[in-house]
């Protein structure tokens, strides 16, 4: 069972519209990621996320994409005026131990977005 | 930049036929190169970390090794329920967060 749940399982928006993809951990942690894997191709590092604030971020990481902790738990990728590129699945993932540990990243079972 | 390439892309095996799955990386000062397993429409799933070169880890039909320039995932007479992608990727000494990952190995395990 993965250590943290995403919601919505599967979600499809329309071009241009804005989705947000969240991720609730099952415990208290301060570490996470987001990470997408476009169909057939590489796991892709998107962004890091600690202590509310963000740590790491990828070229693909750009404007149209923020990341948010608005109440303390949830954690939330938002995707502005999406395009039909954005079609992919996306993982939020958490990291046990110490940030600079060398501990596994542990992922959830994703959102699968569809861009129409 | 890290790299991560692996190979075969597919691999299709007997039930009880032993194979090697191979990871070949480049990094700049590797902090932990990690194997997972990721079923069709699922996150990958944590298997081993290996951190310096001669070391291995095992669990259950699955080993894995590491030298400086490649990795590799044995896996000892196979069955059914093992068949997945396998995904390896490197986190490098430039970074606290990132993993880079390479495409994976689709293994295929018929009965």
């Amino acid at each position: 069972e993965p250590e943290v749940t995403q919601t919505p399982s599967h979600q499809v928006t329309q071009m241009g519209q804005e989705v947000i993809l969240r991720c609730v951990p099952i415990s208290n942690h301060l570490y996470f990621y987001w990470y997408r894997q476009i169909l057939g191709q590489k796991v892709e590092f998107l962004v890091s996320f600690y202590n509310n604030e963000i740590s790491e971020k990828s070229e693909i990481f750009d404007d149209q994409f923020s990341v948010e902790r608005p109440d303390g738990s949830n954690f939330t990728l938002k995707i502005r005026s999406t395009k039909l590129e954005d079609s992919a699945m996306y993982f939020c993932a958490r990291k046990p131990g110490s940030l600079s540990g060398n501990s596994p990243l542990h992922f959830g079972n994703g959102t699968r977005l569809t861009v129409t | 930049e890290d790299q991560v390439t692996q190979s075969p892309e597919a691999l299709r095996l007997q039930e009880g036929e032993s194979s090697s799955l191979n990871c070949s990386y480049t990094v700049s000062g590797l902090r932990g190169l990690f194997w997972y397993r990721q079923d069709p429409g699922k996150g990958p799933e944590f298997l081993f970390t290996l951190y310096s070169a001669g070391e291995e880890k095992e669990k259950e039909r699955l080993k894995a090794t590491l030298t400086k320039k490649e990795s590799f995932l044995h896996i000892t007479a196979p069955k059914p329920e093992d068949s997945a992608t396998y995904l390896c990727a490197v986190q490098g000494g430039g970074s606290n967060y990132k993993l880079t990952f390479g495409k994976g190995t689709l293994l295929t395990v018929n009965p």
